[in-house]
């Protein structure tokens, strides 16, 4: 079974600054996504990466695909409380997995 | 117009009770999916139907039984409810099998089992 771990598991920060959250595999995918999750609501998808190396910003979010399409990051420039939220990377491969998460609070 | 919708938001019961959860899209996708988040918010694809068809039915108890009686609709019924079911479970809808790139997400049914 193929696995996704992220880090950090949970992330406070002030309003304003910049952060990157990692999704991290020891397998490959043909695909990753991204989704943002709120309390008491499903996960919102994001962004999806297929080519190993690719680059998608979305406004102040920026997502990259590893090389060897077994990891992704995404990067979070000049947070917002509005960022506050779960999340969830999601791998296409041998099957359809999700990563444990990312926990991010940012504070006004 | 609600794209992926669940009912109930919220479902308490006994252990040992039958239970089920529906879930409608009004997306005319062709694919549906059941997952469960346990509480440390682990996301885990339970089943998935394409055109009213199982297509994939990862190791689940068989105390879980999906039915779709139309592509738009597909229905989790769980038989003799256990503590470890507590969970939310979520539905969600793709356009075709394995589009997993473009699934929406219903609210989710939060269960728990006393």
């Amino acid at each position: 079974t193929q696995l996704l771990e992220q880090s950090p598991q949970f992330l406070s920060i002030q309003e304003g600054e910049n952060l990157t959250v990692y999704c991290n595999s020891s397998s490959v995918f043909s695909s990753l996504q991204w989704y943002r999750q709120e309390p008491g609501e499903g996960p919102v998808l994001l962004v999806t990466v297929v080519t190993g190396g690719e680059v998608k910003k979305l406004k102040r979010l920026t997502f990259q695909f590893g090389d060897a399409r077994k990891d992704s990051s995404l990067h979070i420039t000049a947070a917002q409380p509005g960022d506050t939220g779960l999340y969830l990377c999601a791998g296409d491969g041998q099957n359809f997995v999700f990563g444990p998460g990312t926990r991010l609070s940012v504070l006004p | 117009d609600t794209a992926v919708s669940q009912t109930p938001k919220y479902l308490v019961t006994q252990m040992g009770n039958d239970k089920s959860i529906k879930c409608e899209q009004n997306l005319g996708h062709d694919t549906m999916y059941w997952y469960k988040q346990d509480s440390k918010k682990f996301l885990k694809i339970m089943f998935s139907y394409n055109n009213k068809e199982l297509i994939i039915n990862e190791t689940v108890p068989n105390r879980f039984s999906p039915k779709s009686p139309d592509k738009a609709h597909l229905n989790l019924h769980i038989n003799s409810l256990e503590l470890g079911d507590s969970a939310v479970y979520f539905c969600a809808s793709s356009p075709y099998m394995y589009s997993y790139n473009e699934q929406f997400f219903g609210p989710g049914t939060r269960l728990t089992v006393l």
